[in-house]
């Protein structure tokens, strides 16, 4: 059964820093891997997504890239901004039809 | 207009009753969610529906009844609720035979009393 692990579980870091999430799988057998964006209180936010194909995915400041056979993700922020602050979750979707969670990271920037 | 619509938003009932939650997707999508976010956060499968067929039923109990009448449309029903039914449930959608990412609804935070 896929497990999917995130590191760091928080993170603090001050305004214009460039950071990077850390998203590992357990099973390389995914079709695609999502990363979301979660506010308290609030719904997931898609923010990329990653076909088992593919290397990496650009989106404005974020980069997510993805590397199958060592079984992980990582997130790129780049010049990090308060607003950036949230939770972000990853997801891998495998055969089975569902998307395994991971424990998400807790990001705070410091204005 | 919203991909993903849940309703209620929130939800507070005392134990023992029975609830719905309503979820309504108009991206056209083939497969439908349910999601549980516990306390700390996590989120866990609950029910995947596949063209109004029943793909994904985890170990849930049996109190948790989903119903699809139709592929842009997934509700949960709970009868007898517990304290410990108490989170945050999450419908999503997807286009599952494209590989297409998943889209969620807001949310409905359930606090059984």
């Amino acid at each position: 059964k896929q497990e999917v692990t995130q590191i760091p579980a928080a993170l603090s870091v001050p305004e214009g820093e460039n950071l990077v999430l850390n998203c590992s799988f357990t099973d390389s057998a995914i079709y695609n891997l999502q990363w979301f964006r979660q506010d308290p209180g609030k719904g997931l936010t898609s923010l990329l997504l990653i076909q088992s194909s593919q290397r990496e995915q650009t989106s404005g400041r974020l980069n997510a890239s993805l590397d199958k056979s060592s079984g992980r993700s990582t997130l790129y922020i780049a010049a990090s901004q308060p607003g950036d602050s949230a939770t972000y979750l990853c997801a891998a979707l495998n055969t089975g039809n569902q998307f395994y969670f991971g424990t998400g990271t807790s990001l705070t920037v410091i204005p | 207009d919203t991909a993903v619509s849940q309703t209620p938003k929130y939800l507070v009932t005392q134990m023992g009753n029975d609830k719905s939650i309503k979820c309504e997707q108009n991206l056209g999508h083939d497969t439908m969610y349910w999601y549980k976010q516990d306390s700390k956060k996590f989120l866990k499968i609950m029910f995947s529906y596949n063209n109004k067929e029943l793909i994904i039923n985890e170990t849930v109990p049996n109190r948790f009844s989903p119903k699809s009448p139709d592929k842009a449309h997934l509700n949960l029903h709970i009868n007898s609720l517990e304290l410990g039914d108490s989170a945050v449930y999450f419908c999503a959608s997807s286009q599952w035979s494209l590989n297409t990412e998943a889209f969620f609804g807001q949310g409905t935070r359930l606090t059984v009393v």
